[in-house]
């Protein structure tokens, strides 16, 4: 257990309003994930932080905005959601240093746009 | 760029046989290797990992050995429990900035008593 937490767990939306997720740890990590888990695709990164207010997007970013103003929380935001963004969302946060990085998941975020 | 490939599932067990579920993966330099596990309605787990080329990773009676000659990161155990039950996910990092993985696509093993 690495200490994070996802609010909410569940969440139904409709097409076009905004949803912030949240991804809360305890333990000072200074590297934060956020991936969606899709069928047949595994799960696919879509921002990261490594630091306050330090982010960088990844493979799958467009339609998603991230912001990190405390180093225990990283808040995933959907501006204005749409149905190809129902899917599971896992927060992770990295352990380790020098080659021996791991990353640990969340519980995830089951989201479901109408 | 970095990919993973696993072989689909679902694969369908019987207790007690053996497995595996094949993991080869395409990067630059020397990847970290992991083997993540997600039970049923919960959130992936760590299951295993190798840092370098021949390390072996092991736990809970799996384990997988870092092949650098073929790209390969198998997953293998001697001897399933129903409760083996669940989606086995390849990641590999790169150790580029971000330490980012990329994952395979998971394979769903359904072990039958």
């Amino acid at each position: 257990d690495a200490g994070i937490t996802q609010s909410p767990r569940h969440k139904v939306t409709e097409t076009g309003t905004p949803v912030t997720l949240r991804c809360h740890q305890t333990e000072n990590h200074r590297y934060m994930y956020w991936y969606r888990q899709d069928p047949g695709h595994g799960l696919r990164l879509i921002h990261y932080s490594y630091g306050v207010k330090d982010t960088d997007k990844g493979e799958v970013s467009d339609g998603y905005s991230v912001s990190r103003s405390k180093t225990e929380d990283f808040l995933l935001t959907l501006e204005s959601a749409t149905s190809s963004q129902t899917s599971v969302y896992f927060c992770a946060i990295s352990e380790g240093l020098g080659g021996e990085e791991t990353q640990y998941f969340g519980p995830g975020t089951r989201l479901l746009v109408l | 760029g970095n990919s993973v490939t696993q072989m689909e599932g679902p694969v369908t067990l019987s207790e007690e046989a053996f497995l595996t579920i094949n993991c080869t993966y395409t990067a630059t330099g020397y990847p970290s290797l992991f083997w993540y596990v997600q039970y049923p309605g919960e959130g992936l787990q760590l299951l295993l990992k190798a840092t370098k080329a021949d390390d072996k990773g092991s736990n809970k009676g799996f384990e997988a050995t870092y092949r650098k000659e073929t790209t390969s990161f198998h997953l293998e155990k001697g001897s399933v429990q129903v409760s083996d039950s669940a989606v086995y996910f390849c990641a590999l990092s790169g150790r580029a900035a971000g330490n980012k993985l990329t994952f395979g696509g998971g394979t769903r093993v359904l072990v039958k008593p």
